[in-house]
C-alpha cells in the first residue's frame, strides 16, 4: 500500500539549534502534505498544510517563521523547526492523500519525528 | 467549542467487553468521517472509514449521524490488543484532516 515515510525517527539538540524534517511519499505523489504536532497527552494538531510549488497554509497560533515549510517536489515536504526551544520538542507527523484520490480516502500518516530539545 | 470532541476516557474494560465511542463535531460542512487508533509514542493507523449508512470491520462497527453531528465506534468481544487511544478524525474543505483528542482504551485480562 501507499507508505509515507518521515525522517529522522528521533532528534536530539541543544537549543538554539535548527531542525530539519523530511516527510515524503514513497510510491505515490502528493500534491499536498500535513504537518501535525502532538505534545504528551494530546490530540494531534494540525499546524499546516505543505502545499507543492506553493507557500504552505499555517493554522491559527502557528508562527510561520519559526516552522518553515517546503514543498519543493511532489513526494518532498520538509519542516524546518528555526532556533529551537526545550517547548518545541513534540512528536511530529506528517501526513500525505494523493494527487486526484477523494477526500474520502484516508490520508497516510509518516511514522513521526520525536523532538527533544535540551 | 472545539470543532471535534471525544471523551477522552480512560475507558477500562474486560477483556470480552462491549465498549463504545462517540466523537461529536461542529462543522456541518464535514464530508469525511474516520477512526484512527494510536499507540503509544507512535503515529495514528486508520482503523475504518465511517459512512453514513454504518459500516462494519469484524468487531468493529462505526455509524455516523449526520443529524445529530456524531460519529460513534463499537468494539465488540474486547481483546488485550485493543488497547490505545482512538482518534476521530474529519475532513471538509481544504483536505484537511482534523482530530479529536482522542479516547483511551485500557483492556484488562
Amino acid at each position: 500500500g501507499a507508505v509515507v515515510s518521515q525522517h529522522p525517527s528521533w532528534v536530539i539538540c541543544k537549543s538554539g539549534t535548527s531542525v530539519k524534517i523530511e516527510c515524503r511519499s514513497l510510491d505515490f505523489q502528493a500534491t499536498t502534505m500535513f504537518w501535525y504536532r502532538q505534545f504528551p497527552k494530546q490530540s494531534l494538531m494540525l499546524m499546516a498544510t505543505s502545499n507543492e510549488g506553493s507557500k504552505a497554509t499555517y493554522e491559527q497560533g502557528v508562527e510561520k517563521d519559526k516552522f518553515l515549510i517546503n514543498h519543493a517536489s511532489l513526494t518532498l515536504s520538509t519542516l524546518t523547526v528555526t532556533s529551537a526551544h526545550p517547548e518545541d520538542s513534540s512528536f511530529y507527523i506528517c501526513s500525505a492523500r494523493g494527487t486526484g484520490v477523494r477526500l474520502t480516502q484516508p490520508q497516510h500518516f509518516g511514522d513521526g519525528t520525536r523532538l527533544s530539545i535540551l | 467549542r472545539k470543532e471535534v470532541e471525544q471523551d477522552p476516557g480512560p475507558f477500562n474494560v474486560p477483556e470480552g467487553a462491549t465498549v463504545a465511542f462517540n466523537c461529536t463535531y461542529s462543522n456541518s460542512a464535514s464530508q469525511s468521517f474516520f477512526w484512527y487508533r494510536q499507540d503509544c509514542r507512535k503515529e495514528p493507523k486508520l482503523l475504518m472509514s465511517v459512512y453514513s449508512s454504518g459500516n462494519e470491520d469484524g468487531r468493529f462497527t462505526a455509524q455516523l449521524n449526520r443529524a445529530s453531528q456524531y460519529i460513534s465506534l463499537l468494539i465488540r468481544d474486547s481483546k488485550l490488543s485493543d488497547s490505545a487511544t482512538y482518534l476521530c478524525g474529519l475532513s471538509g474543505g481544504y483536505n484537511k484532516l482534523i482530530f479529536g483528542a482522542g479516547t483511551r482504551l485500557a483492556v484488562h485480562p
